[in-house]
């Protein structure tokens, strides 16, 4: 059973670029939410995807968006990319409502703007 | 007041010993409290959840839930050097929101 994978696995970008980051969910699961995680920090909620519909979004820019597709895989799209937009990206995935079940998360995208 | 808080570490304990993790919330309608682990460069990984006051062990780890006093906290017990990671702990702020703490880095030593 398949978990959550992402892609690609490191990244190199220069400040202003665009760049766009994949994620397909643990099989079966519906919901997928993005972070950002800082080096030494906590993750910090992007947003969540159901029904191909941005469900809740965090505290960022609309230089961040993302999409997802029928088949409940998801991609974050970054625009005009900054250096402090260097971190690790996390995708995690969920069958419905997290009360009971909390996310499973994919090892992640490592963006370095440079 | 930040939504979730932990003792950013790090917390230093021998081999054998009981690690004491602790995290504090802020939203008092907050439904479900999680604790990940997380290895350095590496994705978390859910260890414990917790829904109701009180104690819930799951082997050598307890988590403790204190809702009166937005507290929860999770004990290993008989630490052993493969447990030195980094643990966040994660709150169900409401239906599909989650929040993490900063994480406190824990070392084992043998």
């Amino acid at each position: 059973d398949a978990g959550v994978t992402q892609s690609p696995t490191h990244l190199i970008k220069t400040r202003g670029q665009q760049v766009t980051l994949r994620c397909s969910p643990k099989s079966g699961h519906d919901t997928v939410s993005w972070y950002q995680q800082a080096l030494g920090q906590g993750p910090q909620f992007i947003f969540q995807y159901y029904e191909e519909e941005e469900r809740q979004r965090g505290n960022f820019p609309d230089r961040f968006s993302g999409h997802q597709f029928p088949n409940y895989s998801s991609e974050l799209n970054v625009n005009a990319l900054l250096l402090g937009d260097s971190a690790l990206y996390l995708c995690a995935s969920s069958l419905g409502d997290i009360f009971l079940y909390g996310y499973t998360f994919g090892s992640g995208t490592r963006l370095t703007v440079v | 007041q930040k939504e979730v808080e932990q003792n950013s570490g790090p917390l230093s304990v021998p081999e054998g010993a009981i690690a004491s993790l602790n995290c504090t919330y802020s939203d008092r309608g907050s439904q479900s409290f999680f604790w990940y682990r997380q290895y350095s460069g590496k994705s978390p990984e859910l260890i414990m959840s917790i829904y109701s006051n009180g104690d819930k062990e799951d082997g050598r780890f307890t988590a403790q839930l204190n809702k009166a006093s937005q507290y929860v906290s999770l004990l290993i017990r008989d630490s052993q050097p493969s447990d030195s990671a980094t643990y966040l702990c994660a709150v169900n702020i409401w239906a599909n929101d989650m929040r993490f703490g900063a994480g406190t880095r824990l070392t084992v030593k043998p």
